[in-house]
């Protein structure tokens, strides 16, 4: 059974760059990507982006400025970095896997997250 | 920026039938999927690709969709299900979006 578990500060200050890993325990890294979404008080999901193992991304582009995503298939681990933060980055940060391809009988692309960590609160503040 | 539309809160007696839409201009054209969060916990996906369950998920959860709506139904609702759903797609140019969520209360 896979698993994930988010690490990282609980405690970042404004204008300082917020660094989160994921560790992927009971499965391999490969062969899938991998999200991060976030989650500030009280309000909705935001997808952040995902990795692929061979290291191509995608993020969002409110985000993208800001956002560097990266992993090491040695560790089984995959990690954010979010630079410059404010206190509008407060938020329970989520890591989760992806899987994404291609439906034919459709015509569509397909992502869908189906393992997902427990999640991390960031707080960021002086 | 691409917006997802569902309503804030659904209510629903135990045993009745709820129903959760989310809108969307791109979804005549993308896939939608949905998560399930209750309070203090991840979110779980309860639906992909429109319509199919994961392995683990009751048959009583269902999605369908229909033009630029994609539904999330949930047949003889129980108190388990009480939580936050949120409908997840992609916009033309694969940034994916969150619906806005929906509360749903099982009287």
């Amino acid at each position: 059974q896979v698993q994930l578990q988010e690490s990282g500060p609980g405690l970042v200050k404004p204008s300082e760059t917020l660094s989160l890993i994921c560790t992927v325990s009971g499965g391999s890294i490969s062969s899938y990507y991998w999200s991060w979404i976030r989650q500030p008080p009280g309000k909705g999901l935001e997808w952040i982006g995902y990795i692929y193992y061979t290291g191509s991304t995608n993020y969002n582009p409110s985000l993208k400025s800001r956002v560097t995503m990266s992993v090491d298939t040695s560790k089984n681990q995959f990690s954010l970095k979010l630079t410059s933060v404010t206190a509008a980055d407060t938020a329970v940060y989520y890591c989760a896997r992806g899987h994404n391809g291609y439906d034919p009988r459709r015509g569509y692309y397909y992502y869908y997250m189906d393992v997902w960590g427990k999640g991390t609160t960031v707080t960021v503040s002086s | 920026s691409y917006e997802l539309t569902q309503p804030p809160s659904v209510s629903v007696s135990p045993g009745q039938t709820a129903r959760i839409t989310c809108s969307g201009d791109a979804l005549p054209k993308q896939y939608a999927y949905w998560y399930q969060q209750k309070p203090g916990q991840a979110p779980v996906l309860v639906i992909y690709k429109d319509s199919e369950r994961p392995s683990g998920i009751p048959e009583r959860f269902s999605g369908s969709s229909s033009g630029t709506t994609v539904t999330l139904t949930i047949s003889g609702v129980q108190a388990e299900d009480e939580a936050d759903y949120y409908c997840h797609s992609p916009d033309s140019s694969a940034t994916y979006v969150f619906g806005t969520g929906t509360k749903v209360t099982v009287l």
